[in-house]
């Protein structure tokens, strides 16, 4: 079975600086997809950042990069010069396999304050 | 450049009363799914489906139900509400394997 561990409840940061939210996740399948997604308080969900298994190069996305660290099953996010519109709910998710339908599985998140 | 349209927004429902959630989407993807989220909690898979007239169980698919009779509708059916069932339901979509989903606004649902 595969599993998203996201270990941080809650972060802080300040405006300006970069934060790292880690994710860990779990799976014995060699192809597989890791998502990160932003909830703020309105609720929706907005796709930031992807990075397959097979991809050699860390993912990047403006403010947003993964740290893709196969070895140790990690895949954080990390969101350079914070805004104070960064504060949100954030959960990465996994896809597993080829033929999944491209189903998710969801850590429980990390809820991320920005402060002034 | 609707997306993926959720209706209602919010409902209340008594315990053994039925409704559908709907669920429209017009970008042309072939899956479609539905989560539901408790709160503090992130989402959880109930059922998808990757082309009309085909559906899967997700993790959570006990008392709901689903069809996909056209590529762009993926309606969610609770026969019996049961206050367990109080969420948010997500509706989302992608155009295939590896792609990033597309969420709806979702809908809250409260059993009482």
């Amino acid at each position: 079975a595969q599993k998203i561990t996201q270990t941080q409840p809650g972060m802080f940061v300040q405006e300006k600086e970069a934060v790292t939210l880690d994710c860990t996740y779990d799976t014995s399948d060699p192809s597989y997809g890791l998502f990160w997604y932003k909830q703020p308080s309105s609720g929706e969900m907005i796709f930031l950042i992807y990075q397959g298994s097979y991809d050699q190069q860390n993912a990047t996305e403006g403010r947003y990069s993964l740290n893709f660290q196969k070895a140790r099953k990690s895949a954080n996010l990390v969101i350079s010069a914070s805004q104070l519109g960064d504060s949100a709910m954030y959960f990465c998710a996994m896809r597993v396999g080829e033929t999944s339908g491209s189903r998710l599985t969801f850590g429980e998140g990390t809820q991320l304050t920005v402060n002034p | 450049n609707a997306g993926v349209t959720q209706t209602p927004k919010f409902r209340i429902l008594k315990i053994g009363q039925s409704m559908t959630l709907q669920c429209t989407q017009d970008m042309n993807h072939n899956y479609m799914y539905w989560y539901r989220q408790d709160p503090g909690m992130g989402l959880k898979l109930i059922y998808y489906s990757v082309g009309a007239g085909i559906t899967d169980k997700g993790e959570v698919p006990n008392g709901y139900n689903v069809s996909r009779s056209t590529t762009e509708d993926f309606p969610l059916r609770l026969e019996l509400a049961a206050p367990s069932q109080t969420s948010v339901y997500f509706c989302a979509s992608s155009p295939g394997q590896g792609t990033a989903q597309h969420f709806g606004d979702g809908t809250r649902l409260s059993i009482l």
